[in-house]
């Protein structure tokens, strides 16, 4: 079956450095990979769809990028704040719904 | 205002009593999703919808049922046979049951069970 590893459970990063999240996979060619952001007690919210002829994507302070042959995603957060202290999901796509990995919870160091 | 609500946000029951979660969306949208978190794993999916009336199992299905007998609404129940039903509970929606579109999450239901 798949499995979907995100690098670390915590992730600490001071205010305005750039925060990179890892996703690694195995036992699976996902076509599509997306990136959720999730606040504590609440439902995680979609940031960023890449697909696999795509090797970056972005949206504004978002970056993502997508190695078939590693099968590595990566997700770069520029001059992080504060307020994006939060858990962030990565999720490849199936046929017919996502598999989620475990997440990385991300603080922001004012 | 469009979205995905579930209620209630709490729920509390007694071991051996059945109970259902509620998830209604006015996305239009023609799938639906229930997920289970648990602290330090990710989102199980337990059952899913692409169309009315029809639905299929996910990786978790035992000890749930749901039904689709109207395109805005997906409830969940957790029957007596879910050996460890407490958890906190979610529902999505996509545009259509493809993996590529996005799912919008609702506010979640945390379900207690004593």
């Amino acid at each position: 079956s798949q499995k979907i590893e995100q690098n670390s459970e915590a992730l600490n990063i001071q205010e305005g450095k750039t925060a990179t999240l890892t996703c690694n996979y195995t036992n699976y060619s996902p076509a599509y990979l997306q990136w959720y952001r999730q606040d504590p007690g609440r439902g995680p919210v979609f940031l960023l769809l890449i697909r696999e002829n795509e090797k970056e994507k972005r949206k504004e302070r978002l970056k993502v990028t997508f190695d078939t042959t590693l099968k590595q995603s990566l997700f770069h957060i520029t001059a992080s704040q504060p307020a994006d202290s939060a858990t962030y999901l990565c999720a490849l796509t199936g046929a017919n719904n996502l598999f989620f990995g475990t997440g990385t919870r991300l603080t922001v160091i004012p | 205002d469009g979205g995905i609500t579930q209620s209630p946000k709490y729920l509390f029951r007694k071991e051996g009593q059945n109970v259902t979660l509620s998830c209604e969306q006015n996305l239009n949208h023609d799938a639906m999703y229930w997920y289970r978190q648990d602290p330090g794993q990710g989102l199980r999916l337990i059952y899913y919808s692409q169309i009315v009336n029809d639905f299929q199992k996910g990786d978790i299905a035992e000890g749930y049922s749901v039904s689709r007998e109207k395109k805005e609404s997906f409830p969940l129940t957790v029957t007596s046979a879910q050996k460890n039903p407490t958890a906190f509970y979610l529902c999505a929606s996509s545009i259509k049951g493809q993996g590529v579109y996005e799912q919008y999450f609702g506010p979640g239901t945390r379900l207690t069970v004593t």
